[in-house]
C-alpha cells in the first residue's frame, strides 16, 4: 500500500512563527503536492513538485514556500504564521507506471495559529 | 469554467436504501476520473479510478461507479448504505492525465438509522 505520512497531526502555533510541514512518501512517486483544506473552499492547491528541487505554485502560494531536497520528501513552510493559515494541510503523492496518475493523500495535518 | 461539479452538497439517505452521489466533468480529451471519501479528520481515500478500460468501474467497501461519455456524468452509487458510508465524498478528474487535479466541492453523506 502507498503510503503519504504526514509527521504532524496538530500544531499549535504563534503568529511570526516560522512553520515547518513535512511529508513523507514511500513509493518512489515524482509528483507530490501540498493542499489545504476549509470549510466551503474546498481543497486548494498550494505548491507541487514533479521533481527533486523542482516545484510549481498551485492557486494560493502566498504566504508558503516548499523544499524537495529528496524524492520522498516535501516540506511545506510557512516563513511568518498569521491566523488565516489556520487550516487542514493534505499532502498528496502521485507517480507513473502501472498506478498511473492516482493521487495518494497523507492523514492531514490541522494547524491552528494563534 | 469548472471541470468537476458535484451537483449535490449534501445527500441524506436511510440505512439500507441506496446511494447516489453526483458528478459531472468537463474535458475535450478523454479524462481519468476519481472517487475518494473523506472521514471526519482523516485524508482522502480512493474508492475507485476510471482510465477508460471499463465504463462500470467497482470500487471499496461496495460502491461503483458508471462512465458515461455522453453524459459526461461520473456518479457513484451503492446499493444498499451503512452508518460507516457517512462522511464527505470528492469527484476529482485529471483532464489531461498529466497528475493536475481537479477537486469537486465534495458531498456530504448523512445515513439515517
Amino acid at each position: 500500500d502507498v503510503k503519504v505520512t504526514q509527521s504532524s497531526r496538530y500544531l499549535v502555533k504563534r503568529t511570526g512563527e516560522k512553520v515547518f510541514l513535512e511529508c513523507v512518501q514511500d513509493m518512489d512517486h515524482e509528483n507530490m503536492f501540498w493542499y489545504r483544506q476549509d470549510p466551503g473552499l474546498g481543497l486548494r492547491l498550494i505548491y507541487f513538485s514533479y521533481d527533486v528541487k523542482m516545484k510549481e505554485k498551485g492557486d494560493i502560494p502566498e504566504g508558503y514556500s516548499v523544499s524537495r531536497e529528496k524524492k520522498e520528501r516535501f516540506s511545506l513552510i510557512l516563513e511568518s504564521a498569521s491566523t488565516n493559515q489556520t487550516s487542514m494541510y493534505l499532502c498528496a503523492s502521485s507517480g507513473l507506471g502501472a498506478d498511473g496518475n492516482t493521487i495518494y493523500f497523507g492523514e492531514g495535518s490541522w494547524l491552528t495559529v494563534v | 469554467a469548472q471541470s468537476v461539479t458535484q451537483l449535490d452538497s449534501h445527500v441524506s439517505v436511510s440505512e439500507g436504501t441506496p446511494v447516489l452521489l453526483r458528478c459531472n466533468y468537463s474535458s475535450s480529451y478523454s479524462p481519468s476520473l476519481f472517487w475518494y471519501v473523506q472521514h471526519p479528520n482523516k485524508g482522502l481515500q480512493l474508492l475507485l479510478k476510471y482510465t477508460s478500460a471499463a465504463t462500470l468501474v467497482k470500487g471499496i467497501n461496495g460502491f461503483e461507479a458508471e462512465f458515461k461519455k455522453s453524459e459526461t456524468s461520473f456518479h457513484l452509487t451503492k446499493p444498499s448504505a451503512h452508518m460507516s458510508d457517512a462522511a464527505e465524498y470528492f469527484c476529482v478528474v485529471d483532464r489531461y492525465n498529466f497528475n493536475k487535479f481537479y477537486f469537486g466541492s465534495g458531498t456530504k453523506l448523512n445515513v439515517k438509522p
